[in-house]
């Protein structure tokens, strides 16, 4: 069984749309994450959310919004899709309590031509 | 404010030799220290951590990892290098209440026949 998935795998959109990706997590975490992975590698953190506290990286453009409609799914919304936005995109989990060790989903191309 | 460096973007060796990849991070109160490993096409999994305790981390697939105050180092090292061990690598570190990981530039360790 996958514990963190993503969908989709591959996104090819154009610029000015509106997008979303999804991700699930199957281990029972609390809380959950978005990175964003450039074309150089580069991870940065987007997103952490625990139980409906929300807690964005200041850099991130308010075009990007998660959604999370129960504490195993956290999706990514992404509003006017710019050329910049092409990245592959990593949903992570992890348990609440302490520093503990995340489990990352796949990742999710998004190509924005 | 957490901070990471990977000396070294690429780095090479021979399959049985030693693999050193450098890590050194910033951090104004006491880090948590990971290092996780990207193969080609995937997400991210962790290699080995450091929490508290002993400063000489073991991981999975003979990884091991030593903490170093005084050097404010994470280094990662492996005895002899596999052909299998070709991946990206990424030193992370964390503080914050909401354990959003801070990750370096990555290297990427290349294994010669």
């Amino acid at each position: 069984d996958t514990a963190v998935s993503q969908t989709p795998k591959y996104l090819v959109t154009q610029m000015g749309n509106d997008k979303s990706i999804k991700c699930e997590q199957n281990l029972g975490h609390d809380t959950m994450y978005w990175y964003k992975q450039d074309s150089k590698k580069f991870l940065k953190i987007m997103f952490s959310y625990n139980n409906k506290e929300l807690i964005i990286n200041e850099t991130v453009p308010n075009r990007f919004s998660p959604k999370s409609p129960d504490k195993a799914h956290l999706n990514l919304h992404i509003n006017s899709l710019e050329l910049g936005d092409s990245a592959v995109y990593f949903c992570a989990s992890s348990q609440r309590t302490g520093i503990n060790e995340q489990y990352f989903g796949p990742g999710t191309r998004l190509t924005v031509t | 404010a957490q901070s990471v460096t990977q000396l070294g973007s690429h780095v090479s060796v021979s399959e049985g030799a030693l693999v050193l990849l450098r890590c050194n991070y910033s951090s104004s109160v006491p880090p948590y220290l990971f290092w996780y490993v990207q193969y080609p096409n995937q997400g991210l999994q962790l290699l080995l951590k450091y929490t508290t305790g002993a400063t000489l981390v073991k991981g999975i697939n003979g990884f091991e990892a030593e903490f170093k105050k005084s050097e404010t180092s994470f280094h990662l090292t492996k005895p002899s290098a596999h052909m299998s061990d070709a991946a990206e690598y990424f030193c992370a570190v964390t503080a914050s209440t909401g354990n959003m990981l801070t990750f370096g530039g990555g290297t990427r360790l290349m294994v010669k026949p």
